[in-house]
């Protein structure tokens, strides 16, 4: 079975300070792993992903995750906060030669603080 | 990537009526997937829309209360029937990306329902 935790529901930082959110993952396969980001009043938007290859993935607006095998995490980071970062984010995992079968986590809401 | 509209983006509506958003998407997908976002919340996965065959319900969904149109492969509906105030949520349209797919997730800007 896949689940996934991320750890905090609410993490504050001050603009310009190094941002970290916390994905953990479960799965009997080896994942797809995701975060998407949320704004107010939109959809999600596509972060970046892992599939294979290189574990150190870079996305949009400075973001980046590190996969780790041996830790089960996906964790978020971004060395500089902007307050337009202030949004929610969703760690994802999906099972490998499916697809689709998607299982998110419960969010983290991210303000910056000026 | 997708392009995926969705139709209304916001509605206030009262209890027991019912409310038929829509999707469109700018590319044909093969499957598209309807979730759930109550307020404060992760996403839930209502149903797999498939064109040409009955939808598919995760556990806790049924077709009665969220009857699903497929006419082709680039549009569904979610109906939201005899609406109650636990039913205001975001309702999000999704599809696979089909580009060298390798499993990402487009979103719509969803509907957010409030039920009086």
């Amino acid at each position: 079975a896949q689940s996934v935790t991320q750890l905090g529901s609410h993490v504050s930082v001050s603009e310009g300070a190094l941002v970290l959110l916390r994905c953990n993952y479960s799965s009997s396969v080896p994942p797809y792993l995701f975060w998407y980001v949320q704004y107010p009043n939109q959809g999600l938007q596509l972060l970046l992903k892992y599939t294979t290859g290189a574990t150190l993935v870079k996305g949009i607006n400075g973001f980046e995750a590190e996969f780790k095998k041996s830790e089960t995490s996906f964790h978020l980071t971004k060395p500089s906060a902007h307050m337009s970062d202030a949004a929610e984010y969703f760690c994802a995992v999906s099972v490998r030669f499916t697809g689709n079968q998607f299982y998110f986590g419960t969010g983290t809401s991210l303000t910056v603080i000026p | 990537s997708a392009v995926i509209s969705q139709k209304p983006s916001r509605d206030i509506c009262q209890r027991g009526t019912s409310l038929t958003i829509q999707c469109q998407v700018d590319s044909q997908v093969t499957m598209m997937f309807w979730y759930r976002q109550q307020p404060g919340q992760s996403l839930t996965l209502i149903a797999t829309a498939n064109q040409g065959s009955e939808a598919t319900y995760e556990s806790g969904f049924v077709i009665d209360k969220f009857p699903i149109s497929r006419p082709n492969l680039t549009f569904s509906t979610l109906t939201v029937s005899n609406m109650s105030p636990e039913d205001s949520s975001i309702y999000l349209c999704s599809v696979l990306g089909t580009v060298r797919s390798t499993g990402e997730l487009f979103f719509g800007e969803g509907s957010r329902l409030t039920v009086l």
